[in-house]
This record gives C-alpha cells, sequence and structure tokens, in this order.
C-alpha cells in the first residue's frame, strides 16, 4: 500500500514568508507525528497527534510554528515568518495505534525547507 | 529531555566487514527502543523495535542486541555491502504513553566496494 507522502519535495523561500508542508499518513493510522532534522542535528520532535486527543505541542520551537490535521488524515504544518534557522528536513510519520512506545512510526520522505 | 547518544558518529567499511555501532541512553524509566535506518534521499525506515533486557534481533545480515541495565544497544551488521550505507538512527520514547521518540544524531554508514 501507499506509504507516507509529503508535499514539496523540496521549497525554498526568503526570510519572512509563511510556508505550509503537507502531510499524508498511511490510510487508517491514527497517530501522526513531525519532526525535523537541522544540519548536524539529531531529529528533533515537533508535535503529535493522536485521534481526536488535543495534539501535543510541546515540541514546536516557536508561536510561528502551527499545525493541524484535518479529518484524522491529512496533516499541514505552517511556518510564518520564516527565518534562517528554520531551515531543515521536515518529516512526518504515522502510526497505527495512538500512542504506543512500540508502535513502529512510519516516515514520509521529508520536505528540505531552505529559508534564504 | 531524553539524552541518546550514538558512537561512532561516522563509520566507513570495505565491503565484506563486518561492523557494529553503539546507542546509549539513561537506564533509569526505560520503555522501549526504536532502530531506523535513513538512506540518502529515502524515507527512514524502521528496523527493530527492543522492549526487554537481553532482547536480540535480527533481519537478514543485521541484528541488534539490548541492554537495559546499563543502558545501550549494539547494531551489528554482518558482511557489510555497499546497500548498507545509511544514516542508523536510535530513539526512545520518554514516557509510558508517549509515542514521541527522542532520536539520537546517527552512525553514518559508508561500504566501499
Amino acid at each position: 500500500g501507499a506509504g507516507v507522502s509529503q508535499s514539496p519535495s523540496n521549497k525554498v523561500t526568503e526570510k519572512g514568508k509563511d510556508v505550509e508542508l503537507r502531510c499524508d499518513p498511511i490510510s487508517g493510522h491514527t497517530a501522526l507525528y513531525w519532526y525535523r532534522q537541522s544540519l548536524g542535528q539529531g531529529l528533533e520532535f515537533l508535535i503529535y497527534f493522536q485521534g481526536n486527543s488535543a495534539p501535543d505541542k510541546s515540541g514546536l520551537p516557536s508561536d510561528r510554528f502551527s499545525a493541524e490535521r484535518t479529518g484524522g488524515s491529512v496533516s499541514t504544518l505552517t511556518i510564518q515568518r520564516t527565518q534562517q534557522e528554520d531551515s531543515a528536513v521536515y518529516l512526518c510519520a504515522s502510526s497505527l495505534v495512538s500512542g504506543g512506545t512500540t508502535d513502529t512510526q512510519y516516515f514520509g520522505p521529508g520536505t528540505r525547507l531552505t529559508v534564504l | 529531555i531524553l539524552n541518546v547518544e550514538q558512537s561512532p558518529q561516522s563509520l566507513h567499511v570495505q565491503e565484506g566487514d563486518s561492523t557494529n555501532f553503539t546507542c546509549s541512553f539513561p537506564s533509569s524509566n526505560f520503555y522501549a527502543l526504536h532502530w531506523y535506518r535513513w538512506e540518502t534521499a529515502k524515507s527512514p525506515e524502521a528496523l527493530f523495535v527492543m522492549t526487554l533486557n537481553g532482547d536480540e534481533k535480527k533481519k537478514g545480515r543485521i541484528s541488534a542486541t539490548l541492554n537495559t541495565k546499563e543502558g545501550y544497544s549494539y547494531l551489528y551488521i554482518k558482511g557489510s555491502q555497499p546497500e548498507d550505507s545509511a544514516t542508523y538512527l536510535c530513539a526512545l520514547p520518554r514516557g509510558s504513553t508517549l509515542g514521541r521518540l527522542y532520536f539520537g544524531r546517527g552512525t553514518q554508514l559508508t561500504v566501499w566496494p
């Protein structure tokens, strides 16, 4: 079946512009996660959606970052007034069961964001 | 914050060599450990989920062991092939009910033909 898909694959933007990154999880997966990897850093958790519960936003680095998940499926990560330090690969993942510590998270190919 | 350390940062081996690398983590409040392989321009791929002290998992030429009492896991690759070239990541959840993962920085493996 289809895996997790993300769009766009690459995004170049100017400092101060807003960007939207999209994630289509695997059909039927109830949990959805956003991570990012900045240059030289490990994967960093951003936000986690679990079914119909309120999302865990504790990893968002600033109030310029927000995310929503519509209809329990597609998710959009929005970065407002982008800064150069936002340049990173943004990865989305989904898992079948919500919130389990042993749930395998299936990752998309990522969106490489470059802020000039 | 959960401190996950991986070593070495990078590794270069010849085709046919066997190799291993380490993931270290705090031994208290352990719930699970995940290993992923991330090839360039592809999605990170799940390799193993490990939960029990002494656990050993195997997938083809790749295997992993877990020691939760001393806080480390080893990943072994037997007879490395160029297609094994990738970054190998380990990750752990912080809580018993939280699915978010804390990742190490990874070990970048390059296998030369």
